[in-house]
């Protein structure tokens, strides 16, 4: 069962602009996490976002959460090509981690 | 250099023939968990595991087995029932902390199973 589905599942910009990505799941939650993956590889932590935290930073990355309407967003600012990966978004459900579809973003020089 | 490992990268399987894939880690996790992913897809759960000799089954677990009997370690068997093995397959681990609150996990680099 997948709690999270992104959007849009598929995203091109040219660098230096923002790239937003959006994720909505489906039940309550304690947490919410997205992760990075490039292409063949395993998935990275990016950041976590606690359930009672409407928004939080890290270096280039901004999350914002809105439980009441059970979605979250990642904003990437001033893209660089090295940020083109699929991002997911995850959830706790009791001892493990629901993930998302996930959204492809593409970053051209 | 701490971190999780897979092995191999690449696997192919013959019809009827069961492949084991490794996975160990050194960073002292207590959980660990298989994933499956398709192209295109997210990933979905197959097997995951608490504590030594011990292991819950996922949302995909047929066709698939596995084993803890080391902290360490958590091999992964494609069985000749699971007819459409070809898959990403990722391990990852993480600590369980009290009430487990943050449940972030570790990844490996993956194995890439192809059926001939």
């Amino acid at each position: 069962s997948q709690q999270g589905e992104e959007d849009p599942q598929a995203l091109s910009i040219q660098e230096g602009e923002n790239a937003t990505m959006n994720c909505s799941y489906k039940t309550s939650i304690n947490n919410l996490q997205w992760y990075r993956q490039n292409s063949g590889r395993g998935l990275v932590h990016l950041i976590l976002i606690r359930s009672n935290e409407r928004e939080k930073h890290s270096g280039r990355l901004r999350v914002t959460l809105d439980t009441s309407k059970k979605s979250s967003s990642l904003l990437i600012t001033a893209s660089r090509a090295a940020d083109t990966a699929s991002y997911f978004c995850a959830t706790r459900d009791t001892d493990k981690l629901i993930f998302g579809t996930g959204t492809r973003l593409q970053v051209f020089p | 250099d701490g971190g999780i490992t897979q092995s191999p990268k690449y696997l192919f399987r013959k019809e009827g023939q069961n492949v084991t894939l490794s996975c160990e880690q050194n960073l002292n996790h207590d959980a660990m968990y298989w994933y499956r992913q398709d192209p295109g897809q997210g990933l979905r759960l197959i097997y995951y595991s608490q504590i030594v000799n011990d292991f819950q089954k996922g949302d995909i677990a047929e066709g698939y087995s596995v084993s803890r009997e080391k902290k360490e370690s958590f091999p992964l068997t494609v069985t000749s029932a699971q007819k459409n093995p070809t898959a990403f397959y990722l391990c990852a681990s993480s600590i369980l902390l009290a009430g487990g609150a943050k449940n972030i996990q570790y990844f490996g680099a993956g194995t890439r199973l192809s059926v001939l």
